[in-house]
């Protein structure tokens, strides 16, 4: 099956700073790559997403690349706010099952 | 609309006890799934549906079962509980599995 790894596992950035989080996977059959958010005792939500058949995607100051030669995509987040800490998670589909990465914790230093 | 729902939001069994986890969604989404959460290990799936009538293993299957009679509903039973599912339990739905997956508010779930 599918094995997603995701580095670093936590991450403290200034505020103001760029953040960046690393999966990689190993089915080349993956075919769609999220990112949640998950604050506190509360649900995973959905900030960006990708699909295979394109190599970057940006939505202000979140962004997304997928290279899929080397099978690993990041996420990017510009001018960090306090409001950015929570942990987040990558995951992986093959349009069946998801498989998620272990999750990073960020902590923004305001 | 709703979105997903789950109940109940908190539950405590004995070893040995049977319980049913509820999720219902109301956006008409064919894909449904339930998660198990524990600390450092992510998000695994424990099964999934793409429709009413079907169901599939996730990777974490053993000790839960789960039908799919409507669109709507996506219950998960718990057989014969073990302090090993002590744990979180996500429902999530989506248009089918390439899509934004929708997570209910979890249940969280303490054997004893």
């Amino acid at each position: 099956g599918e094995n997603v790894e995701q580095h670093p596992s936590t991450l403290s950035v200034q505020e103001g700073d760029s953040a960046v989080i690393k999966c990689t996977y190993s089915d080349s059959a993956s075919n769609y790559f999220p990112w949640y958010k998950q604050e506190l005792g509360k649900r995973p939500q959905l900030i960006i997403d990708i699909r295979s058949n394109v190599g970057e995607k940006k939505d202000q100051r979140i962004a997304v690349t997928l290279n899929k030669t080397a099978k690993h995509f990041s996420l990017h987040i510009t001018e960090t706010q306090p409001e950015d800490s929570a942990v987040y998670f990558c995951a992986a589909s093959n349009g069946n099952q998801f498989y998620f990465g272990t999750g990073t914790s960020l902590t923004v230093i305001p | 609309n709703a979105g997903v729902t789950q109940t109940p939001k908190f539950q405590v069994l004995k070893t040995g006890q049977s319980m049913t986890l509820q999720c219902a969604q109301d956006m008409n989404h064919e894909y449904m799934s339930w998660y198990r959460q524990d600390p450092g290990m992510g998000l695994r799936l424990i099964h999934y549906s793409v429709g009413a009538g079907i169901t599939d293993q996730g990777e974490v299957p053993n000790g839960y079962n789960v039908s799919r009679s409507t669109t709507e509903d996506f219950p998960l039973r718990l057989l014969s509980a073990a302090p090993s599912q002590t744990s979180v339990y996500f429902c999530a739905s989506s248009y089918m599995g390439i899509y934004e997956q929708y997570f209910g508010p979890g249940t969280r779930l303490t054997v004893t």
